[in-house]
């Protein structure tokens, strides 16, 4: 089964100042999908950005990008100009495209935004 | 925009209690979720919905089963709920056509069994 690590489980930024959350997985699979979700105070999980593993070019969303390196197998968010409202849960997924309910989630990483 | 809505915000429940709870989309669509979220191990899959009463298990279904009679509406249930049940749920749907496709969340519940 294909894992999920997130090996940063806090980090914190200065508000306007840029972030790079990590991410890694493992899979023997060459086509899926890749997810980071943000979980604020609210709970609610929102969708920050999807990357398709067969796009060579990085998913970007604003101030919300990916450095997709598929070879390493490493999928890192970078947050530019920060906002207090940056501050949450972030949770890197992966999905199979051949399973539509094998949504794997690594542990999270707290941002916290500093004023 | 999609709504998932969850009944409970917070709930506690006594050891032994049969505990439910209740997950309702608004945008007919085809899969449902529910993953149980734990500090250090992120979100797991409880179990899957595909369609009106059709279920499989997810990686951790011990202790849980599920229902779903309408399409809109899908249940877990702690048939005898114990300290370990005390977790965070999250309720997600999806619709089935197209594996990519992100996942819509509850606010989740927070259930603390005493």
């Amino acid at each position: 089964a294909q894992t999920v690590t997130q090996s940063q489980p806090e980090m914190s930024v200065q508000e306007a100042e840029t972030v790079t959350l990590s991410c890694t997985y493992d899979t023997s699979e060459s086509d899926y999908y890749l997810f980071w979700y943000k979980q604020p105070p609210s709970r609610q999980m929102i969708l920050v950005i999807r990357q398709e593993a067969y796009k060579q070019q990085n998913a970007t969303e604003n101030r919300f990008s990916v450095n997709f390196q598929k070879a390493a197998k490493s999928f890192s968010l970078k947050i530019s100009d920060s906002q207090l409202g940056d501050a949450a849960m972030y949770f890197c997924a992966y999905r199979s495209p051949y399973n539509n309910n094998d949504m794997r989630f690594g542990a999270g990483t707290r941002l916290t935004v500093k004023p | 925009d999609v709504k998932v809505t969850q009944s409970s915000r917070y709930l506690v429940k006594r050891t032994g209690e049969k505990v439910f709870l209740e997950c309702v989309q608004d945008m007919d669509h085809e899969n449902m979720f529910w993953y149980r979220q734990d500090p250090g191990l992120g979100l797991r899959l409880i179990y899957f919905s595909y369609d009106v009463k059709m279920k499989e298990k997810g990686d951790i279904p011990e202790g849980y089963s599920v229902s779903r009679e309408k399409k809109e509406r899908f249940s877990l249930i702690l048939e005898s709920a114990s300290t370990n049940q005390t977790s965070m749920y999250l309720c997600a749907s999806n619709p089935w056509t197209v594996s990519g496709e992100k996942l819509f969340f509850g606010s989740g519940t927070q259930l603390s069994v005493l």
